[in-house]
């Protein structure tokens, strides 16, 4: 298997509030678990990633989580702003260079 | 400047017409994806490149073939589109290696009509 869920699909937050994204993965052996943003009208950049030798990645208000035994990972955003709205896609690695993508949220920051 | 360019931006076919769509990469990329997004199925991988003439298919490569004959440049083609290829699609590069970064292209965005 080698689907990537993620959920939810649309999520709308206060601004200052924190938002969360959650992914499952099927493939045991996925070992790299990168996160990108899309903006509207724009292309996916990278924004945070994570290895399997990790639980736990912190950088500029974003904080990733990976539970390898029950295969989920997920991407808490602190303190949202405007600028935070966006696509966000998750996505799973083994080693073969090919990376399959959950299905996106579409994250909205209310003023 | 680490750049992934597509050519055309947009484009407007007709059903049963052949459709190239065109990227290219400045950092000597061995690997090179395309994907095709569509709202509610994300980023779908159509086809891997892992070098020139070492092309692998991906997920969804029905209706689809590509040709990489330089390292720099990856081609997708269309032969015969039909209406339901209707999407933005993007290309990809990355270096070797399992945690390498992908860089994406600005997206073409193709009609068939």
């Amino acid at each position: 298997g080698e689907q990537v869920e993620q959920l939810p699909s649309i999520l709308r937050v206060q601004e200052g509030s924190s938002a969360s994204i959650n992914c499952t993965y099927e493939n045991s052996a996925s070992n790299y678990f990168p996160w990108y943003k899309q903006e509207p009208g724009e292309n996916p950049k990278l924004i945070i990633d994570i290895r399997s030798n990790m639980e736990r990645k912190q950088t500029q208000g974003l904080i990733v989580l990976l539970d390898k035994k029950a295969k989920r990972f997920s991407l808490h955003i602190t303190d949202t702003q405007p600028g935070d709205s966006a696509m966000y896609f998750c996505a799973a690695s083994s080693n073969t260079n090919k990376v399959v993508f959950g299905t996106g949220t579409r994250l909205q920051v209310l003023p | 400047d680490m750049k992934v360019t597509q050519m055309p931006r947009y484009l407007i076919k007709r059903m049963g017409e052949n459709v190239l769509l065109e990227c290219g990469q400045d950092m000597s990329h061995e690997t090179m994806y395309w994907y095709r997004q569509d709202p509610g199925l994300g980023l779908q991988l159509i086809y891997i490149s892992y070098d020139v003439d070492s092309n692998s298919e991906g997920d969804i490569p029905k209706g689809y073939r590509v040709s990489r004959k330089k390292r720099e440049h990856f081609s997708l083609i269309l032969d015969s589109a039909k209406t339901n290829q209707t999407s933005v699609y993007f290309c990809a590069s990355s270096s070797l290696g399992n945690y390498a970064e992908q860089f994406f292209g600005p997206g073409t965005r193709l009609t068939v009509l």
